[in-house]
């Protein structure tokens, strides 16, 4: 069935460095797209959202680019700080209103 | 704290129990999920409710697990005759449907509900 999928299971970054984490999706028909924080025991943490109608949006330290063409989202991290060692899940929905549909994670190591 | 609340935290149990957890949604949210992750996986959806109508179930949600929220507010999500297969964190979920502001259907999670059965 399709699923959103992950490229890289890990990741490691130096703190202050920027970080980039991707993710490839298979469903077309998706209509939004979130991206989740979570910590060790805890539940997934809100990030940020993006429409499939848009392709970039930016949050504080965070921004979501969004490639419909190749199916691609990424999360991007400015000046990674080791508070954001973390798994990070793509996460899609096919319309703003629906179930979330998960996929396998990032895990992000900040190094100090 | 407005948060998603769950109960209990940790569950051990041994095969063949039964076993509920609890969730509280953030006050006003109409739309409850269960989801289930294992260690090194996504949450996987189990189950939806809007108010207290259940609208949607996964394959995953076998005849022993039952789920209700029969006020609209907390929900239950009961496993019967558990299995070590069980074993996992049970997440809860809230959001807003319908509302009137630009968020969308953002949807909050709990800190989940660990189970181990023995």
């Amino acid at each position: 069935g399709e699923s959103v999928g992950l490229h890289l299971p890990t990741l490691s970054v130096q703190e202050g460095d920027n970080s980039i984490i991707n993710c490839a999706y298979s469903n077309s028909a998706s209509d939004y797209f979130i991206w989740y924080k979570q910590e060790s025991g805890k539940g997934p943490q809100f990030i940020i959202d993006i429409r499939s109608n848009m392709d970039k949006r930016q949050g504080q330290r965070v921004t979501v680019l969004l490639n419909k063409t190749v199916k691609h989202l990424s999360l991007q991290i400015a000046a990674t700080q080791p508070g954001d060692s973390a798994v990070y899940f793509c996460a899609e929905m096919k319309t703003s209103y629906d179930k979330v549909i998960f996929g396998p994670g990032t895990s992000l190591s900040v190094i100090p | 704290d407005t948060g998603v609340s769950q109960d209990p935290r940790h569950k051990i149990t041994k095969r063949g129990q039964n076993v509920t957890f609890r969730c509280d949604p953030i006050s006003e949210h109409n739309r409850l999920y269960w989801y289930r992750q294992t260690l090194g996986q996504g949450p996987e959806f189990l189950t939806y409710f809007q108010n207290e109508a259940q609208l949607e179930k996964s394959r995953l949600l076998s005849d022993r697990f039952s789920a209700e929220r029969p006020k609209g507010s907390f929900s239950t999500l009961e496993i019967q005759r558990t299995e070590q297969g069980d074993s996992a964190m049970y997440l809860c979920a809230s959001s807003l449907f319908g509302g009137q502001d630009n968020s969308g259907n953002t949807i909050y999670f709990g800190e989940g509900s660990w189970l181990t059965v023995v």
